[in-house]
């Protein structure tokens, strides 16, 4: 079944220590899409790739990069992790190919930062 | 900001309708009102959207009031995997994509 997926699930990584987390898609979309969901909140969206334009919030911090190396995959670096930034981490594709705009998202990866 | 605004949790008795409202009293004209829901520890689904016309498909029912300032969503026969958090935003649709801006979302328990 076509989906996106994220790895890893579960991500513990140490205060200051640069961390990755990855997301591919087998829907062929060409929009994706990074959130933040902290605990008990809404996700946020932090940055989107629209095919290869990046996009990014205006409240995102500069400790957030990312990447998108093609259509399938696309990367979340977190520079220098604090222990705010400990949350589910959302990726979603969607296709500006039709007028739906829906968004699918993945399982999340939920970072502890120690 | 969200442009949306639901009551924070809801009750559901198993087998009954479920009926979640959403005011959006500054919609604009070309906003479309999207429903989606979150299970616990999964990403948010997509359930259905729509611009003026009610809608329906095979999970839920979307009523929008003809003012388009408010909205309800149906689950007709509620289920126990439907408790989850349901969010109602409203974006452009067509091709122009974007964001989904999330508001708190009405958490939905349906009991046995």
């Amino acid at each position: 079944d076509a989906m996106v997926i994220q790895n890893p699930r579960y991500q513990v990584t140490q205060f200051g220590k640069p961390v990755t987390l990855s997301c591919s898609q087998t829907l062929n979309h060409n929009v994706m899409y990074w959130y933040q969901q902290k605990s008990s909140q809404a996700p946020k969206l932090l940055f989107h790739y629209y095919d290869k334009d990046f996009n990014n919030e205006a409240d995102t911090p500069d400790n957030f990069q990312s990447r998108r190396p093609n259509t399938s995959f696309c990367f979340l670096d977190i520079r220098s992790p604090g222990l705010g930034d400990a949350a589910m981490y959302l990726c979603a594709t969607s296709t500006s190919r039709t007028g739906i705009n829906e968004q699918f998202f993945g399982p999340g990866t939920r970072l502890t930062v120690l | 900001d969200a442009k949306t605004t639901q009551p924070p949790s809801m009750d559901c008795a198993e087998g009954r309708a479920a009926n979640l409202p959403c005011n959006h009293s500054t919609i604009s004209g070309n906003e479309y009102v999207y429903w989606y829901r979150q299970i616990h520890s999964q990403g948010p689904q997509y359930i259905i959207h729509g611009l003026k016309n009610n809608e329906t498909n095979e999970m839920a029912s979307l009523i929008i009031t003809e003012d388009r300032k408010s909205s309800t969503l149906i689950l007709p026969h509620a289920t126990l995997r439907d408790t989850a958090v349901y969010y109602c935003i409203v974006r452009p649709g067509g091709n122009q994509g974007g964001k989904l801006i999330f508001g708190q979302g009405t958490e939905l328990s349906v009991k046995p």
